[in-house]
């Protein structure tokens, strides 16, 4: 089966950093996503790492080590706007299994 | 505009009358598939496509059912709902299966079963 784990909560200022670690265990690996979803939309994509390291895009970048099962994601800056659940997910075998999402609260 | 379009967007719905949620998108993709949001539980995947004819289940199939006839269209079958399929549901699409193959969303299925 697949678990990928992610907190549940965080909390942050505007203008901050904040880092969003996801640790999986699954039957296989061909990739790791990370969506943002506000509240009562659609996910919309943000990074995509399927080898290990750093992938940067602006405010935010995504960080990859397969050997431990461990991502996170890096939100630079934080704006108000950001705030919203972020969804871990792992592709594998045809199917895209996402964690329970951590919801990150921005405060002024 | 590239999207994917699900529709009713609301419903409510009783128990054991049989349902369709349509999801259309307008990209040419060939891996489309269906999932449920539940609080706590994150997103789980129903089914999915990996192209016309091509269905596989998910890792929550159990009172669903789907059909991939055209590349467009890949509607989410309940034969006879029941309370426990009350949730968000979400449709997406992607080019494929291979490297950075983003996936894109519809704006959500909002199903009540009573």
């Amino acid at each position: 089966g697949q678990n990928i784990d992610q907190p549940t909560e965080m909390t942050a200022t505007e203008g901050a950093i904040v880092q969003i670690n996801c640790t999986y265990q699954t039957s296989g690996f061909n990739g790791l996503f990370w969506y943002q979803q506000h509240a009562g939309e659609a996910p919309t994509f943000l990074s995509y790492n399927v080898l290990d390291g750093l992938e940067e895009k602006g405010r935010f970048s995504s960080f990859l080590s397969r050997s431990k099962g461990y991502s996170y994601l890096l939100l630079k800056e934080l704006q108000m706007k950001d705030s919203a659940s972020y969804l871990c997910a792992v592709f594998n075998d045809y199917k895209l299994s996402f964690g329970a999402g951590t919801t990150v609260t921005v405060r002024a | 505009e590239a999207q994917v379009t699900q529709n009713p967007r609301y419903l409510i719905t009783v128990t054991g009358k049989k349902l369709t949620v349509t999801c259309s998108q307008n990209m040419n993709h060939e891996y489309m598939s269906w999932y449920r949001q539940d609080p706590g539980l994150g997103l789980r995947q129903i089914y999915y496509s990996m192209n016309v004819e091509v269905t596989d289940k998910g890792d929550v199939p159990e009172g669903y059912k789907v059909s991939r006839k055209e590349k467009r269209n890949f509607p989410l079958i309940l034969e006879s709902p029941s309370p426990n399929q009350t949730s968000l549901y979400f449709c997406a699409s992607s080019p494929g299966t291979g490297d950075n193959t983003e996936a894109f969303f519809g704006q959500g299925t909002r199903l009540t079963v009573v």
